[in-house]
Protein backbone atom coordinates (compact mmCIF):
# COMPACT_ATOMS: atom_id res chain seq x y z
CA UNK A 1 0.00 0.00 0.00
CA UNK A 2 0.86 3.54 -0.25
CA UNK A 3 3.07 4.73 2.34
CA UNK A 4 5.20 7.90 3.55
CA UNK A 5 7.63 7.21 6.84
CA UNK A 6 9.25 9.91 7.82
CA UNK A 7 11.85 9.75 10.51
CA UNK A 8 14.81 11.76 11.54
CA UNK A 9 12.99 13.78 14.20
CA UNK A 10 14.29 15.16 18.23
CA UNK A 11 15.43 17.32 20.45
CA UNK A 12 18.44 19.41 19.24
CA UNK A 13 20.13 22.61 19.94
CA UNK A 14 19.35 26.01 18.73
CA UNK A 15 21.97 26.49 16.12
CA UNK A 16 22.48 22.73 15.40
CA UNK A 17 21.39 20.55 12.39
CA UNK A 18 19.37 17.58 11.76
CA UNK A 19 18.43 15.50 8.85
CA UNK A 20 14.74 14.48 8.42
CA UNK A 21 14.02 11.13 5.88
CA UNK A 22 10.53 10.57 4.62
CA UNK A 23 10.90 6.85 2.86
CA UNK A 24 8.19 6.24 0.03
CA UNK A 25 6.83 2.84 -0.96
CA UNK A 26 3.49 1.45 -2.91
CA UNK A 27 3.51 4.38 -5.92
CA UNK A 28 5.64 5.54 -8.63
CA UNK A 29 7.99 8.28 -5.81
CA UNK A 30 9.79 9.47 -8.83
CA UNK A 31 6.64 10.63 -10.86
CA UNK A 32 5.49 13.07 -8.17
CA UNK A 33 6.62 16.60 -6.42
CA UNK A 34 7.02 16.38 -2.67
CA UNK A 35 6.45 18.99 0.12
CA UNK A 36 7.60 19.35 3.51
CA UNK A 37 4.53 21.19 5.84
CA UNK A 38 5.37 21.58 9.75
CA UNK A 39 3.07 22.30 12.25
CA UNK A 40 3.76 24.01 15.75
CA UNK A 41 2.27 22.48 18.70
CA UNK A 42 -1.47 23.01 19.14
CA UNK A 43 -1.32 25.43 15.63
CA UNK A 44 -1.84 25.07 11.71
CA UNK A 45 -0.37 23.85 8.93
CA UNK A 46 2.74 25.22 7.41
CA UNK A 47 3.97 25.05 3.98
CA UNK A 48 8.05 24.60 4.19
CA UNK A 49 9.86 23.07 1.03
CA UNK A 50 8.73 21.51 -2.35
CA UNK A 51 11.13 19.83 -4.75
CA UNK A 52 9.65 18.52 -8.06
CA UNK A 53 9.57 15.09 -9.18
CA UNK A 54 12.92 14.93 -10.58
CA UNK A 55 14.68 17.14 -7.98
CA UNK A 56 15.13 20.21 -10.71
CA UNK A 57 13.26 22.61 -9.27
CA UNK A 58 13.02 23.57 -5.15
CA UNK A 59 10.90 26.38 -3.26
CA UNK A 60 10.98 27.30 0.07
CA UNK A 61 8.93 28.90 2.41
CA UNK A 62 10.70 32.75 3.44
CA UNK A 63 10.97 31.26 7.12
CA UNK A 64 13.26 28.64 6.43
CA UNK A 65 14.77 29.87 2.86
CA UNK A 66 18.96 29.82 3.58
CA UNK A 67 18.85 27.18 6.26
CA UNK A 68 16.72 24.52 5.17
CA UNK A 69 17.72 22.54 1.92
CA UNK A 70 15.31 19.82 0.48
CA UNK A 71 16.31 16.89 -1.56
CA UNK A 72 15.93 13.96 -2.93
CA UNK A 73 17.08 10.27 -4.20
CA UNK A 74 14.48 8.80 -6.49
CA UNK A 75 16.61 5.46 -6.54
CA UNK A 76 15.80 5.17 -3.43
CA UNK A 77 12.44 6.63 -2.97
CA UNK A 78 13.36 9.06 -0.21
CA UNK A 79 13.01 12.65 0.63
CA UNK A 80 15.22 14.97 2.82
CA UNK A 81 14.67 17.41 4.62
CA UNK A 82 18.62 19.35 5.72
CA UNK A 83 17.93 21.90 8.55
CA UNK A 84 20.93 23.50 9.54
CA UNK A 85 20.93 27.23 12.16
CA UNK A 86 17.76 25.85 14.19
CA UNK A 87 15.79 27.66 16.02
CA UNK A 88 13.24 27.10 18.72
CA UNK A 89 10.65 28.74 16.16
CA UNK A 90 11.13 25.18 14.33
CA UNK A 91 9.79 23.10 16.47
CA UNK A 92 6.90 21.44 15.01
CA UNK A 93 5.58 17.66 13.40
CA UNK A 94 7.00 17.23 9.98
CA UNK A 95 5.38 16.36 7.80
CA UNK A 96 6.17 15.11 4.31
CA UNK A 97 3.36 14.68 1.44
CA UNK A 98 3.33 13.88 -2.00
CA UNK A 99 1.51 15.14 -4.93
CA UNK A 100 1.73 18.25 -6.85
CA UNK A 101 2.52 21.90 -6.82
CA UNK A 102 -1.14 22.97 -5.76
CA UNK A 103 -1.94 19.86 -4.06
CA UNK A 104 -0.71 17.14 -1.18
CA UNK A 105 -2.33 13.70 -1.60
CA UNK A 106 -0.76 11.44 0.52
CA UNK A 107 0.98 12.62 4.27
CA UNK A 108 3.48 10.16 6.22
CA UNK A 109 2.51 10.37 9.76
CA UNK A 110 4.84 12.78 10.62
CA UNK A 111 8.21 13.09 12.88
CA UNK A 112 8.72 15.62 15.71
CA UNK A 113 11.60 17.87 15.70
CA UNK A 114 11.94 20.21 19.33
CA UNK A 115 14.32 22.81 19.53
CA UNK A 116 15.26 23.58 23.21
CA UNK A 117 18.48 24.05 24.77
CA UNK B 1 1.02 34.56 8.92
CA UNK B 2 -1.38 32.64 6.80
CA UNK B 3 -2.45 34.40 2.86
CA UNK B 4 -5.45 32.57 3.12
CA UNK B 5 -8.23 33.70 5.35
CA UNK B 6 -10.45 30.90 6.85
CA UNK B 7 -13.04 31.35 10.26
CA UNK B 8 -11.60 30.17 12.82
CA UNK B 9 -13.92 27.93 13.90
CA UNK B 10 -17.86 26.98 13.02
CA UNK B 11 -19.98 24.29 14.03
CA UNK B 12 -23.55 22.53 13.26
CA UNK B 13 -25.63 20.06 14.19
CA UNK B 14 -25.51 16.30 12.94
CA UNK B 15 -27.29 16.25 9.85
CA UNK B 16 -26.79 20.01 8.66
CA UNK B 17 -24.96 21.37 5.98
CA UNK B 18 -21.93 23.77 6.94
CA UNK B 19 -19.82 25.67 4.80
CA UNK B 20 -16.40 27.14 5.21
CA UNK B 21 -14.68 29.81 3.50
CA UNK B 22 -11.19 30.58 2.20
CA UNK B 23 -10.30 33.62 0.83
CA UNK B 24 -7.18 35.57 0.04
CA UNK B 25 -4.11 35.27 -2.77
CA UNK B 26 -5.95 32.74 -4.90
CA UNK B 27 -5.74 34.82 -7.93
CA UNK B 28 -6.14 31.54 -10.69
CA UNK B 29 -4.56 28.94 -8.14
CA UNK B 30 -5.71 25.87 -7.90
CA UNK B 31 -7.14 25.39 -4.50
CA UNK B 32 -6.90 21.84 -2.36
CA UNK B 33 -9.06 21.30 0.97
CA UNK B 34 -7.58 18.63 3.76
CA UNK B 35 -9.33 17.27 6.93
CA UNK B 36 -7.34 16.78 9.85
CA UNK B 37 -8.77 14.86 12.44
CA UNK B 38 -7.45 15.13 16.17
CA UNK B 39 -3.67 13.45 16.76
CA UNK B 40 -3.69 12.15 13.13
CA UNK B 41 -2.32 13.66 9.70
CA UNK B 42 -3.73 15.78 7.05
CA UNK B 43 -5.95 14.04 4.73
CA UNK B 44 -6.44 15.44 1.13
CA UNK B 45 -10.66 15.68 0.76
CA UNK B 46 -10.82 18.08 -2.36
CA UNK B 47 -8.00 19.48 -5.18
CA UNK B 48 -8.36 21.64 -8.56
CA UNK B 49 -10.84 23.48 -6.61
CA UNK B 50 -13.65 20.81 -6.51
CA UNK B 51 -12.42 17.53 -7.62
CA UNK B 52 -12.96 14.60 -4.88
CA UNK B 53 -9.76 11.95 -4.65
CA UNK B 54 -11.14 8.42 -4.54
CA UNK B 55 -13.15 6.93 -1.67
CA UNK B 56 -14.12 11.07 -0.11
CA UNK B 57 -17.28 10.83 -0.44
CA UNK B 58 -20.02 12.87 -1.81
CA UNK B 59 -20.94 15.09 0.89
CA UNK B 60 -17.78 16.88 0.61
CA UNK B 61 -18.03 19.72 -1.93
CA UNK B 62 -15.53 22.47 -3.21
CA UNK B 63 -16.20 25.54 -5.26
CA UNK B 64 -13.94 28.76 -5.87
CA UNK B 65 -14.94 32.42 -7.35
CA UNK B 66 -12.28 34.90 -7.62
CA UNK B 67 -10.37 35.46 -5.01
CA UNK B 68 -12.20 33.11 -2.72
CA UNK B 69 -12.70 29.04 -2.10
CA UNK B 70 -15.70 27.32 -0.40
CA UNK B 71 -15.59 23.88 1.17
CA UNK B 72 -19.29 22.06 1.87
CA UNK B 73 -20.23 19.95 4.19
CA UNK B 74 -23.67 18.17 3.73
CA UNK B 75 -25.30 15.38 6.41
CA UNK B 76 -23.00 16.26 9.02
CA UNK B 77 -21.45 13.49 11.11
CA UNK B 78 -19.79 13.27 14.67
CA UNK B 79 -16.78 11.55 13.22
CA UNK B 80 -16.43 15.13 10.84
CA UNK B 81 -15.47 17.27 13.91
CA UNK B 82 -12.07 18.27 12.62
CA UNK B 83 -9.72 20.90 11.24
CA UNK B 84 -10.11 21.96 8.29
CA UNK B 85 -7.56 23.66 6.24
CA UNK B 86 -7.51 25.06 2.59
CA UNK B 87 -4.23 25.38 0.60
CA UNK B 88 -2.82 26.53 -2.64
CA UNK B 89 0.64 27.38 -4.69
CA UNK B 90 1.19 31.12 -4.48
CA UNK B 91 2.54 31.14 -8.58
CA UNK B 92 3.29 35.12 -7.67
CA UNK B 93 5.53 33.52 -4.35
CA UNK B 94 6.40 30.59 -6.17
CA UNK B 95 5.25 28.89 -2.33
CA UNK B 96 2.54 26.72 -1.19
CA UNK B 97 0.39 28.63 1.42
CA UNK B 98 -2.23 27.05 3.93
CA UNK B 99 -4.58 29.13 5.33
CA UNK B 100 -4.53 29.04 8.91
CA UNK B 101 -8.01 26.53 9.70
CA UNK B 102 -11.00 26.23 10.86
CA UNK B 103 -12.01 24.17 13.46
CA UNK B 104 -15.35 22.50 13.05
CA UNK B 105 -17.89 21.40 15.72
CA UNK B 106 -20.69 19.12 15.22
CA UNK B 107 -22.92 20.21 17.92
Amino acid sequence: QVQLVESGGGVVQPGRSLRLSCAASGFTFSSYAMHWVRQAPGKGLEWAALISYDGNNKYYADSVKGRFTVSRDNSKNTLYLQMNSLRPEDTAVYYCASGTYSRSDRWGQGTLVTVSS
Amino acid sequence: QSVLTQPPSVSAAPGQKVTISCSGSIGNNYVSWYQQLPGTAPKLLIYDNNERPSGIPDRFSGSKSGTSATLGITGLQTGDEADYYCGTWDSSLSAGVFGGGTKLTVL
